[in-house]
């Protein structure tokens, strides 16, 4: 099974429509996160959460929202959705590694193509 | 503000060829930065290099860290078509989380 899954994989909705993206994970990590990708942008953090209490904005988070339901489940939610929210999402896992808590692997879902009409 | 800026953003090489990937970064108190390779999916974990470990080696592929120059390079040698993909930077300071470059798209030919 995998260790971090998303649902749903493929969603198209239409402009002004709520919808909801879904990430649970069986790694045991306190740290989730949730990106967008676009092409030739990378991958941008909307917002992060370090534990179920700790919900931090990453650097696009506006026209969205998360829920951090438990340690294991992390959901994104798109109030409106409008056209250029169309992106691969990603949620990824962490914890930090090393002594001194200098390192840090993510694990990432296998992703949710959303396109907004 | 945390960056990293990775070049190129395209790479088309033939398979045998030697390939160097760069990525610079402007981070506040650098812990540590990791190299992804994506293919149609999620990103897979390639590397890690924190100032305990400056080079790390695996296989074809190889990564090094100038903390001093503030870069890393990744390394394939002996290209395969299987290495087309996107490989993405991304460094941690002290800011609470990873900030990634815009990737390198790697085109392997055969």
């Amino acid at each position: 099974d995998a260790d971090v899954t998303q649902t749903p994989r493929n969603r198209i909705t239409k402009t002004g429509k709520r919808i909801m993206l879904e990430c649970s994970q069986t790694k045991g990590h306190d740290r989730m996160y949730w990106y967008r990708q676009d092409p030739g942008l990378g991958l941008r953090l909307i917002y992060y959460s370090f534990d179920v209490k700790d919900i931090n904005k990453g650097e696009i988070s506006d026209g969205y929202s998360v829920s951090r339901q438990a340690q294991a489940k992390f959901s994104l939610s798109l109030e409106s959705a409008i056209p250029n929210q169309t992106a691969l999402y990603f949620c990824a896992t962490s914890d930090l590694e090393g002594l001194a808590g200098q390192g840090e692997t993510q694990y990432f879902g296998p992703g949710t193509r959303l396109l907004v009409l | 503000e945390d960056k990293v800026v990775q070049s190129p953003l395209s790479l088309v090489v033939h398979e045998g060829d030697t390939v160097t990937l760069n990525c610079s970064y402007e981070v506040t108190n650098f812990r540590s930065l990791l190299w992804y390779k994506q293919e149609k999916k999620a990103p897979t974990f390639l590397f890690m290099l924190t100032s305990s470990g400056i080079e790390k080696k695996s296989g074809r592929l190889s990564s090094i860290l100038d903390k001093k120059e503030l870069f890393s390079i990744l390394n394939i040698t002996a290209t395969q078509t299987g290495d087309s993909a996107i490989y993405l930077c991304a460094v941690r300071g002290s800011a609470r989380q990873l900030t990634f470059g815009s990737g390198t798209q790697l085109t392997v030919l055969p």
